[in-house]
């Protein structure tokens, strides 16, 4: 199993841009998560999908961020148009069960300058 | 509603050294209960996890004891060594059920020096 996928890796951008950072989860798994890491602010759970539908977005931090689940091995959150606060590590992460805990990816650092 | 209270760092500790990182919880219903840690560079990787009261976990030489009495779950590790180096985090499912998401505290740096 090749985990959770998160592409890109690193992506520096200009304010006001689009960003789209996408994930495969793992097979099976049927919740997905999206995460925000800071120094400042530490994790924050912006949103997550069980069975490809939106469950809880009320992490989301304003109506430039939306994400999507179109089918059960892709999700993307697209920030438009991005601002320099929006700089920090994106994780993607999915679960069976959250009794069963969850599989990260990577992350996805983004730089917006 | 649910909610995670760990101890915070940095915690710097020669190898060899005992460690404890303290957690304690706030829940409604039987959470499981989890540590996770994160290297540097990488995403949370779990560590160990305990789904009911008097559980333990434990994982690489560590290890933590789901503590209903006093809502607890402490991660503990004899001796530590260079590349524990990490931020350790505790985390619960946020419903008692299979469903939901993780709620995590803030996290704990640990450096181990030499």
């Amino acid at each position: 199993d090749a985990g959770v996928i998160q592409s890109p890796r690193h992506e520096v951008t200009e304010m006001g841009q689009e960003v789209t950072l996408r994930c495969k989860p793992i097979s099976g798994h049927d919740y997905l998560f999206w995460y925000r890491q800071t120094m400042m602010r530490g994790l924050e759970l912006l949103i997550y999908f069980n069975n490809n539908v939106p469950i809880d977005d009320s992490g989301m931090p304003e109506d430039r961020f939306s994400a999507k689940m179109p089918n059960a091995s892709f999700s993307t959150l697209k920030i438009q148009p991005s601002e320099p606060r929006d700089s920090a590590v994106y994780f993607c992460a999915s679960s069976s069960s959250a009794n069963y805990g969850y599989t990260f990816g990577s992350g996805t650092r983004l730089t917006v300058v | 509603g649910n909610s995670v209270t760990q101890m915070e760092g940095p915690v710097t500790l020669s190898e060899e050294a005992f460690l404890t990182i303290n957690c304690t919880y706030t829940a409604t219903g039987y959470p499981s209960l989890f540590w996770y840690v994160q290297y540097p560079g990488e995403g949370l990787q779990l560590l160990l996890k305990a789904t009911k009261a008097d559980d333990k976990g434990s994982n690489k030489g560590f290890e933590a004891t789901y503590r209903k009495e006093t809502t607890s779950f402490h991660l503990e590790k004899g001796s530590v060594q260079v590349s524990d180096s990490a931020v350790y985090f505790c985390a619960l499912s946020g419903y008692g059920g299979s469903q939901g998401n993780l709620i995590f505290g803030k996290g704990t740096k640990l450096s181990v020096k030499p």
